[in-house]
């Protein structure tokens, strides 16, 4: 059974704080993403990637940074936190092309 | 790059009765079209999907159509049921060597009333 796992299920932060979130997978899938959910806007794309150490912009990729250093695991940094990025964060993973997308149970990050 | 809309957003259906959710898509070289199930609290999870080699896709009381040359696709659940109520996304991917990534729809809201 895919398991993909996200290190908090709730955040609080400050403006201006760095923030990491983190998204494990154990299943050797090769690629990864990070979404963010908001009321009557979806799930939309912000990085992913597709091997260790690539990395490709999604569709909101502005405000964030990405890091994939090992094959299961990604993450996604906030470098200075804002209010407009109070959001629940999504991560998922497959193994490529027409595959399922496995989401993990989401980080719900509130920025102060 | 793609754009998927996603129609209605919010969908209130009597228990048993029919509920439809439509997608439609800009880029014409999009091939494959899943479609997410979220319940509240809980996680996306597939429920279905389609290739654009076919029409038409069914299991049990979920179907899925497609129309390439009017570029949407529609979720058809039948006999609808009170776990049926969650939010569904549509999304769409043009399928490539690498890099591929879905685009989703805004989702629909769907309360099934017993």
């Amino acid at each position: 059974d895919v398991k993909v796992t996200q290190s908090s299920r709730y955040l609080v932060k400050r403006t201006g704080e760095k923030v990491f979130l983190e998204c494990v997978q154990d299943m050797d899938h090769e690629n990864m993403f990070w979404y963010r959910q908001d009321p009557g806007l979806g799930l939309r794309l912000i990085y992913f990637s597709y091997d260790v150490k690539m990395k490709e912009k999604g569709d909101i990729p502005e405000g964030y940074s990405v890091s994939r250093e090992k094959k299961e695991r990604f993450s996604l940094i906030l470098e200075s936190a804002s209010t407009n990025q109070t959001s629940m964060y999504l991560c998922a993973s497959n193994k490529g092309g027409r595959e399922t997308q496995y989401f993990g149970p989401g980080t719900r990050l509130l920025v102060l | 790059g793609e754009n998927v809309e996603q129609h209605p957003s919010t969908l209130s259906v009597q228990e048993g009765d029919s509920a439809v959710i439509k997608c439609t898509y800009s880029d014409s070289a999009s091939n494959y079209f899943p479609w997410y199930k979220q319940e509240l609290g809980k996680r996306p999870q597939l429920i279905i999907d389609i290739r654009s080699n076919v029409g038409e896709k069914k299991d049990q009381r979920i179907a899925v159509t497609l129309n390439k040359t009017a570029k949407h696709f529609s979720l058809h659940i039948t006999e609808t049921q009170p776990e049926d109520s969650a939010v569904y996304f549509c999304a769409a991917l043009r399928f490539k060597a690498a890099g591929n990534k879905l685009t989703f729809g805004g989702g629909t809201r769907v309360l099934v009333k017993p």
